[in-house]
């Protein structure tokens, strides 16, 4: 049963545009998370956000933000994107920051 | 510092087998371990989880781990598999740290369990 959403699913762009990613929870935590997959399945977190306040902000390029309008919401914007950033880019949340429930992924292709 | 590592990309056995998934860890303080699993196409699920008391965890599915703080190894095994179990494995520990706490997923174990 799918409690955080993500959309797009899939989305192909070029070098330079701009693009935003969004993802809801439904199970009420008051923590979400930003990860990267790269093509051979690597996880790296880029972001969390507790209750409207980034609390773990990894080296990631300045072009990512995360942007948040409630605890139920985390949306990722890349300013600018880049070949490199091709990946799937999975939403989570938590309770208790220990499990982590995801959401299917968005897949970037950059050309 | 704490990491964690899965010697294995890839596991392959029939159905009905058991299978025992490998993930170490490197020890740094208090110990938070934990298992994802991510069918093809799919987010993460969580599995199971140690942090302390019994070291033999039950998950989802038939899952089980067993800490072991000698080995620094957190094995994720089940007894008889099914072909729904054929997915990617992450082995995961938690850092602590001043900027927060995160998670740090290992490099994945794939396991393909045939008919």
């Amino acid at each position: 049963e799918t409690a955080v959403f993500q959309t797009p699913n899939y989305h192909v762009t070029q070098v330079g545009n701009e693009v935003s990613f969004n993802c809801k929870q439904t199970l009420g935590h008051d923590t979400m998370y930003w990860y990267k997959q790269d093509s051979k399945k690597l996880l790296k977190i880029m972001f969390s956000y507790n209750n409207k306040q980034l609390i773990v902000n990894e080296t990631v390029p300045r072009r990512f933000s995360p942007q948040s309008s409630d605890k139920a919401h985390l949306n990722l914007r890349i300013k600018s994107v880049e070949p490199e950033d091709s990946a799937v880019y999975l939403c989570a949340s938590s309770r208790d920051f220990y499990e982590q429930y995801f959401g299917p992924g968005t897949r970037l292709t950059v050309l | 510092t704490q990491t964690v590592s899965q010697s294995d990309a890839h596991v392959t056995v029939f159905e009905g087998d058991s299978v025992e998934l490998r993930c170490n860890y490197s020890y740094g303080g208090s110990i938070y371990l934990s298992w994802y699993i991510q069918h093809h196409g799919r987010g993460l699920q969580f599995l199971l989880k140690y942090y302390s008391g019994n070291p033999v965890v039950q998950g989802v599915n038939g899952f089980e781990a067993e800490f072991s703080k000698s080995d620094s190894s957190f094995h994720l095994r089940k007894a008889s598999v099914h072909w729904s179990d054929s997915a990617v494995y992450f082995c995961a520990v938690i850092i602590y740290g001043g900027s927060g706490n995160k998670l740090i997923f290992g490099t994945g174990t794939l396991l393909s369990v045939k008919p």
